[in-house]
């Protein structure tokens, strides 16, 4: 089972900031937060991912509080091509290459 | 460079038909994952190898699939038979050594069995 819970939905006006937030309340000290998107009816593409730090790269930000408990992710001027489906993933570093995909957020980027 | 490969990227199919499904991983990588993707029950990984060797197959449904990769350039997922349940996009992905790294997906191959 995923171990992490993120909203539905989202909306988010075109050229803004995309805000999407992640719990993952049982994480544990060696696992990672990792973060990959959807766009319709492609195969998953690998964001960013953190363990205790915030992250950023030329995609996105990955905010992770103090306690690891939650995560946000940024993109900071949001686009249409942005609309996907974006799945929040806690990994154990050992955990054998399972990433185990929960029911995601659907961003929805609007003009 | 050339993503993840995968082929038939459609495929349709009779009840009761063998199926194959193909993957290419990128060059180099040494891990390469087998997903597929439902509406009822999302992303799951049915199997991955190292260095083609399978390592974890608990997530293959049952017997009447199999999963081969004589090489470090080719796979397989083969069902056989086929079901409609089994109507599903699968997905390849490779990663560059440990299975820990990044993942690179394929587009998919969407099957379909009346």
């Amino acid at each position: 089972d995923a171990k992490t819970t993120q909203p539905p939905s989202m909306d988010c006006a075109e050229g803004r900031a995309a805000n999407l937030p992640c719990n993952h309340s049982t994480i544990s000290g060696n696992e990672y937060v990792y973060w990959y998107r959807q766009i319709h009816s492609q195969g998953p593409q690998y964001i960013i991912h953190g363990l205790k730090n915030n992250e950023t790269n030329e995609m996105a930000s990955l905010i992770i509080t103090e306690d690891r408990k939650s995560s946000t992710l940024i993109l900071p001027h949001a686009t249409l091509r942005d609309t996907a489906v974006y799945y929040c993933i806690v990994r154990y570093y050992n955990q054998g290459g399972k990433l185990i995909f929960g029911q995601g957020t659907e961003l929805s980027v609007k003009p | 460079d050339a993503g993840v490969i995968q082929s038939p990227r459609h495929e349709v199919t009779e009840m009761g038909q063998e199926v194959t499904l193909r993957c290419k991983p990128i060059s180099g990588h040494n891990s390469l994952f087998w997903y597929r993707q439902t509406m009822m029950r999302g992303l799951e990984l049915l199997i991955y190898f190292n260095n083609n060797v399978p390592i974890d197959d608990s997530g293959m449904p049952e017997d009447r699939f199999s999963a081969k990769m004589p090489n470090a350039s080719f796979s397989t997922l083969k069902i056989q038979p086929s079901e409609p349940r089994d109507s599903a996009v699968y997905f390849c992905a490779s990663s560059l050594g440990l299975p820990t790294d990044t993942q690179y997906f394929g587009p998919g191959t969407r099957l379909t069995v009346l």
